[in-house]
């Protein structure tokens, strides 16, 4: 069964400080992985994408790796702001029937505290 | 438009009532998806159209839910005899062409409360 799972669930640190979320998966055939942030209320905005032969990619304070062998992404902040605090959704496309069928994770809620 | 507009934003409903859900996708893109998150959850899959081809409905939870896609652009994602587990919020994304590593742009999201 294609599964994504993503820890811790919830994080709180402190502004400044740097944080890694987690997501571990399970699907084929994997196509890529993609992060993405969602807002309270807002729709999820797309933060990186990764293919299979990528395992680093950079998004200003935001690197998400991949390493297809062990399944598993992470996703590091660097000198978090306030505005960071959000849900972080893995998510693990499957090409199946020629398209990117999604698998999101639950999210891990950030909260950023002053 | 310069983004995916999704239509209402906020709706409420009584038991039973159908309700439309419209999602206008960023101009040019032919692939649409629609997404249900329920409070808390993750995002399900409901729907996927991409061109002309057939659309991908194995997501739909039951049958009172359907969608359609006019002229290759706006979708309508009908449900029919609405339940209080309809209530979440229901996501519109599209993609330029549903190639794999397309950037995926959602929406801000229709809410459903169903009372």
């Amino acid at each position: 069964k294609n599964q994504v799972e993503q820890s811790p669930q919830s994080l709180i640190i402190l502004e400044g400080k740097n944080c890694t979320l987690q997501c571990n998966y399970t699907v084929s055939p994997f196509s890529n992985l993609r992060w993405y942030k969602q807002d309270t209320g807002r729709g999820p905005v797309s933060l990186t994408i990764m293919t299979f032969s990528e395992n680093t990619k950079s998004n200003g304070r935001y690197t998400a790796t991949l390493d297809a062998d062990t399944k598993q992404s992470s996703l590091h902040i660097t000198a978090s702001q306030l505005s960071d605090s959000a849900s972080y959704i893995c998510v693990v496309s499957a090409l199946t029937g020629g398209y990117n069928k999604l698998i999101f994770g639950a999210g891990t809620r950030l909260a950023v505290h002053p | 438009g310069a983004g995916v507009s999704q239509s209402p934003s906020n709706k409420v409903t009584e038991k039973g009532k159908d309700v439309e859900l419209r999602c206008d996708p960023i101009s040019g893109h032919t692939a649409l998806y629609w997404y249900r998150q329920s409070l808390g959850q993750g995002l399900e899959f409901l729907i996927y159209f991409q061109g002309n081809s057939a659309p991908d409905k194995s997501g739909l939870p039951s049958d009172r839910f359907s969608a359609e896609r006019t002229g290759g652009s706006v979708s309508t994602l009908t449900i029919q005899r609405t339940q209080q587990e309809d209530s979440a919020v229901y996501l519109c994304a599209s993609s330029q062409g549903g190639f794999p590593a397309d950037t995926i742009y959602f929406g801000e999201g229709s809410w459903l409360t169903v009372v």
